[in-house]
C-alpha cells in the first residue's frame, strides 16, 4: 500500500523567514496530495492540496509543489508568522477513499 | 455552515467498558471517514461510510471495532470492551462527493481508557 514518509519531524525558523516541508509517496498511482495545518487539542484543518495533473500551486503566502517522476511534494511557506506554529501533516490518495497521512512536522516560528 | 461535529470531546473509559463515539458531517456531505490518532503520530485511516453503507473498513481492527452510518443521525465508531491501547484522539472527516476529494476534519474525541 501507500506510505508517505515527511521530513522534518522539527522545524523552527525565524518570523519572517521561509519554511519547506518535504514528503515522498511510494505509490505512482497516488493523485491527490492534501496538506493538513493541525493546532494544539484541534482537528487537522486543509490548508492547500495538489493534484497529480499540477506541478506547482500557490495560495497567499503557502505553495506546494509536486514532482511526479521522483514522488516528492513540497509545501513552502514563506515570510512566517507566529500564528503559522503548528504540526503539519502532507498526505496522499488515490482517488480512492482513504488518505495516507506522513507522521508531520512540528514547525515553531521564533520571535 | 457547521463545520463536522463530533462528539463527545473528551471521553474516559475504564478497561472493559464500551466507547460511542459520533460524528455528524458538514452539512450536505454524505460521504464520512474515521481517524485514529496516537500521541505524535498522522492519522490512521479506519473506515469510510456512506449511508447505511460501509464503503471501505480495511483500517478497522478486527475485533472490538465497529461503525455505522444510519439513514438518519449521526455515525457512530463503537469501541468495545476497550483496553489501554485504544487511548487516542479519533477524528472523523466529512466529503461531499466522490472519494478523492477534499475532506473536512471534525474537532475529534480524546478517549482516556483508564
Amino acid at each position: 500500500g501507500e506510505n508517505v514518509e515527511q521530513h522534518p519531524s522539527t522545524l523552527s525558523v525565524q518570523e519572517g523567514d521561509s519554511a519547506v516541508i518535504k514528503c515522498t509517496y511510494s505509490d505512482s498511482a497516488s493523485n491527490y496530495f492534501p496538506w493538513y495545518k493541525q493546532e494544539l487539542g484541534k482537528g487537522p484543518q486543509l490548508i492547500i492540496d495538489i493534484r497529480s495533473n499540477v506541478g506547482e500551486k500557490k495560495d497567499q503566502r503557502i505553495a506546494v509543489t509536486l514532482n511526479k517522476t521522483a514522488k516528492h511534494f513540497s509545501l513552502h511557506i514563506t515570510e512566517t508568522q507566529p500564528e503559522d506554529s503548528a504540526v503539519y501533516f502532507c498526505a496522499a490518495s488515490m482517488g480512492d477513499d482513504k488518505i495516507i497521512f506522513g507522521k508531520g512536522t512540528r514547525l515553531h516560528i521564533l520571535p | 455552515n457547521a463545520g463536522v461535529m463530533q462528539n463527545p470531546r473528551h471521553l474516559v473509559r475504564r478497561r472493559g467498558q464500551e466507547a460511542r463515539l459520533r460524528c455528524s458531517p458538514m452539512k450536505g456531505h454524505s460521504h464520512v471517514y474515521w481517524y485514529r490518532q496516537l500521541p505524535e503520530e498522522g492519522l490512521k485511516f479506519m473506515v469510510y461510510l456512506q449511508k447505511e453503507n460501509i464503503i471501505d473498513e480495511s483500517g478497522m481492527p478486527k475485533e472490538r471495532f465497529s461503525a455505522e452510518f444510519p439513514k438518519e443521525g449521526p455515525s457512530i465508531l463503537r469501541i468495545q470492551q476497550v483496553v489501554r491501547g485504544d487511548s487516542a484522539a479519533y477524528f472523523c472527516a466529512s466529503s461531499p462527493q466522490t472519494p478523492g476529494y477534499e475532506q473536512y476534519f471534525g474537532p475529534g474525541t480524546r478517549l482516556t481508557v483508564t
